[in-house]
């Protein structure tokens, strides 16, 4: 089994309707990302957070949130989906601070197609 | 706040030929990684190389972090190392965050 898994792999949604991405981990990393990858672009930070009670906006924020239900569950929720949040969507997760520890490893990606 | 870009942005390869991939960042960086993102979409860790060398197979890796660049080195090629290549700095400077490169494609011909 994956050690980073996201559900669901494909999505599509139609303008205004709320949609959740699910993350869950069995790696036992305390810290967790969200992001966005568009094509032809390199991937941008949404979202992350370092332990279950600590939340972070990244980059490209704005029209979406997430939950840190757990050490080993983030999830990304868009609000009222719009079409240029159609995306390929990644979760990651690192062990935690200096060197090696922060490593990332994401998950296999989800496809959210936004009509 | 800091920059990363990546050469060649395209690059296509005979199989058994051989590539170096760069990546210069424009500020100080708490370290690199370097990722093949496979045709499928997936995510595969390359190497975490925040100075010196390293070497994994036919691929290879060397960051010259005083002068803020990285290569990665592709040897006899195979049309498995096709996909997109991306490296990826982390800045403490502001928000902690990796900052990716726009990546370089590959296709390696049969």
């Amino acid at each position: 089994d994956a050690d980073v898994t996201q559900t669901p792999r494909n999505r599509i949604t139609k303008t205004g309707k709320r949609i959740m991405l699910e993350c869950s981990q069995t790696k036992g990393h305390d810290r967790m990302y969200w992001y966005r990858q568009d094509p032809g672009l390199g991937l941008r930070l949404i979202y992350y957070s370092f332990d279950v009670k600590d939340i972070n906006k990244g980059e490209i924020s704005d029209g979406y949130s997430v939950s840190r239900q757990a050490q080993a569950k983030f999830s990304l929720s868009l609000e009222s989906a719009i079409p240029n949040q159609t995306a390929l969507y990644f979760c990651a997760t690192s062990k935690g601070p200096t060197g090696s520890n922060e490593k990332l490893f994401f998950g296999s990606g989800t496809q959210l197609s936004v009509l | 706040g800091i920059q990363v870009e990546q050469s060649p942005p395209d690059l296509i390869l005979q199989e058994g030929a051989n590539s170096t991939l760069r990546c210069n960042f424009s500020d100080s960086v708490n370290n690199l990684q370097w990722f093949h993102q496979n045709p499928w979409g997936q995510l595969i860790n390359l190497f975490y190389i925040p100075s010196g060398t390293k070497q994994n197979g036919r691929l290879s890796a060397t960051t010259v972090a005083t002068e803020r660049y990285s290569l990665l080195y592709i040897s006899s090629s195979q049309t498995t190392d096709s996909g997109v290549y991306f490296c990826a700095a982390l800045t403490t400077s502001g928000t902690y965050k990796y900052i990716f490169g726009t990546g370089t494609r590959l296709k390696v011909l049969a």
